[in-house]
């Protein structure tokens, strides 16, 4: 599966959009584009995901560059409990990471 | 509904001992995978099992090993424990035809 690539951390002050990016140059046309978070003990919640149209649910939006070469989560009103790590993968199935790799992801911290 | 279930949530061994971790997924989802999470490596993919028969293996040694059983509950285990094996461990669990994996809480094992 291809890479991911995803700033390291980033902050944000409360009640105020969160833009966080996720570049997959090599991503391919079948991959799937997954966004989890995982806040301190506990496992990866599963925030969003998409293939080529960007998505909305209730918790945040996926816009997905034409190319698809990368993506943005936005969270439209980031609270304390938004804050997490953040990761981006890509899968070539929908229901199954198998041979993905998390990486690091991108640790937001919400100020209050 | 409930949610993934992991049980035990914490665990110390120690090293050449043997360990057995559990999973109960969501009601319905037939497919589970299980993860390693330690901070140097990130989140790195085990194995899948789907009907009782393991369908996808990561790059683990053999020591690592796993079954389901035909409630869909399943179980892995390490054999001859290692200090590197220290980790979270993290089961999810996914309907087969759509929706995208859930998380659980994971199992803490401290091999020491």
């Amino acid at each position: 599966d291809a890479k991911t690539t995803q700033p390291n951390s980033m902050e944000s002050n409360e009640e105020e959009p969160v833009h966080l990016p996720c570049n997959h140059s090599t991503i391919s046309g079948t991959d799937y584009i997954h966004w989890y978070r995982q806040l301190p003990s506990q496992g990866p919640e599963y925030v969003i995901h998409g293939l080529t149209s960007n998505v909305n649910n209730r918790m945040a939006s996926l816009a997905i560059a034409e190319d698809r070469k990368s993506s943005t989560l936005i969270l439209h009103r980031a609270t304390l409990r938004d804050a997490a790590v953040y990761y981006c993968i890509l899968s070539a199935r929908e229901t199954s990471y198998d041979k993905v790799i998390f990486g690091p992801g991108t640790s937001l911290s919400v100020i209050p | 509904k409930a949610g993934v279930t992991q049980t035990p949530r914490y665990l110390i061994k120690t090293r050449g001992q043997q360990v057995t971790l559990s999973c109960s997924p969501i009601s319905g989802h037939r497919s589970v995978s299980w993860y390693q999470q330690t901070p140097g490596q990130g989140l790195q993919f085990l194995f899948e099992y789907f009907s009782e028969t393991q369908r996808n293996k990561g790059n683990f040694p053999g020591r690592f090993s796993g079954r389901q059983f035909s409630n869909s509950r399943s179980e892995m285990n390490v054999s001859t424990l290692e200090l590197g094996d220290s980790a979270l461990y993290l089961c999810a669990s996914s309907p087969e035809s759509a929706g995208t994996p859930a998380f659980g809480s994971g199992t803490q094992l401290s091999v020491l």
